[in-house]
C-alpha cells in the first residue's frame, strides 16, 4: 500500500508553546487528508478533514484556532497545536487518501505537553 | 448524523476457530465501508472495503466482510483465526455528499486469539 509519513514521531513541549506536526504522502497524491486523535482507551476521534488548496473542515468541538491545519500541496498537510496545554497531550494520527479510496495512515505523533 | 457501532470492546477466540468482529452503521446516503487493523505499536492499516458490487468482499490476511444493507451491518470475518491476528480492529464509514466527505470510525474492537 501507499506510504504516509509523520514527523516528528514524538515531541515534548512546554505549556504555552506551539507544535507543528507534518504529514506527507510519499508515493501518491492525496486529495484529502484527515487528522485524528487517538485516546488511551483506543477510540479514534476525527478532528478535521482537509482538501488540498482549501480550508479544513473541523469536527464539532474541535477548535480551529487552536488546531491549525494547512494542506498546501497534494503531498503535505500540517497540524499546528497552538498554545499547547497538558490536556492536548495525545497521540495524533494523520491519514491520506485519493478520491473515495481507502485511507493510508501515518505512524502517529505522540505529543506530551508539560 | 452518521455513526458506526462496534458493540464489543473485546473479542476472544481460540486459534483455528472462526472469528467475527461486528460492525453496524447508520448513514443517510450510500456508504463506503472499511475495516482497518492496528497492530501493537504500529500504525493503522487498511484491510478491506466495500464500495459497490458484490456484498462479500475479501481483503488482506484472509479476512472478509459482508455488506448487509437491510441490517446495516458490515461484520468482519475469518474462517480460521491465527495468534498473529491479535490486534485492534476499526470499522469506518464514509459518505460523500456534494463534494464533501465525512468519515466516521467505530470505537474499535480488540481481538485476542488464544493459542
Amino acid at each position: 500500500g501507499a506510504v504516509v509519513s509523520q514527523h516528528p514521531s514524538r515531541v515534548i513541549c512546554k505549556s504555552g508553546t506551539s507544535v507543528k506536526i507534518e504529514c506527507r504522502s510519499l508515493d501518491f497524491q492525496a486529495t484529502t487528508m484527515f487528522w485524528y486523535r487517538q485516546f488511551p482507551k483506543q477510540s479514534l476521534m476525527l478532528m478535521a478533514t482537509s482538501n488540498e488548496g482549501s480550508k479544513a473542515t473541523y469536527e464539532q468541538g474541535v477548535e480551529k484556532d487552536k488546531f491549525l491545519i494547512n494542506h498546501a500541496s497534494l503531498t503535505l498537510s500540517t497540524l499546528t497545536v497552538t498554545s499547547a496545554h497538558p490536556e492536548d497531550s495525545s497521540f495524533y494520527i494523520c491519514s491520506a487518501t485519493s478520491g473515495v479510496n481507502e485511507q493510508f495512515f501515518g505512524p502517529g505523533t505522540r505529543l506530551t505537553v508539560l | 448524523a452518521q455513526s458506526v457501532a462496534q458493540p464489543e470492546d473485546q473479542v476472544n477466540v481460540a486459534e483455528g476457530n472462526p472469528l467475527t468482529v461486528k460492525c453496524t452503521y447508520s448513514v443517510s446516503g450510500n456508504p463506503y465501508l472499511f475495516w482497518y487493523v492496528q497492530y501493537p505499536n504500529r500504525g493503522l492499516q487498511f484491510l478491506l472495503k466495500y464500495i459497490t458490487g458484490d456484498n462479500l468482499v475479501k481483503g488482506s490476511y484472509g479476512f472478509e466482510a459482508e455488506f448487509n444493507k437491510s441490517q446495516t451491518s458490515f461484520h468482519l470475518k475469518k474462517p480460521s483465526a491465527l495468534v498473529s491476528d491479535s490486534a485492534l480492529y476499526f470499522c469506518a464509514v464514509r459518505v460523500v455528499s456534494g463534494g464533501y466527505q465525512k468519515v466516521t470510525f467505530g470505537t474499535g474492537t480488540k481481538l485476542q486469539v488464544i493459542p
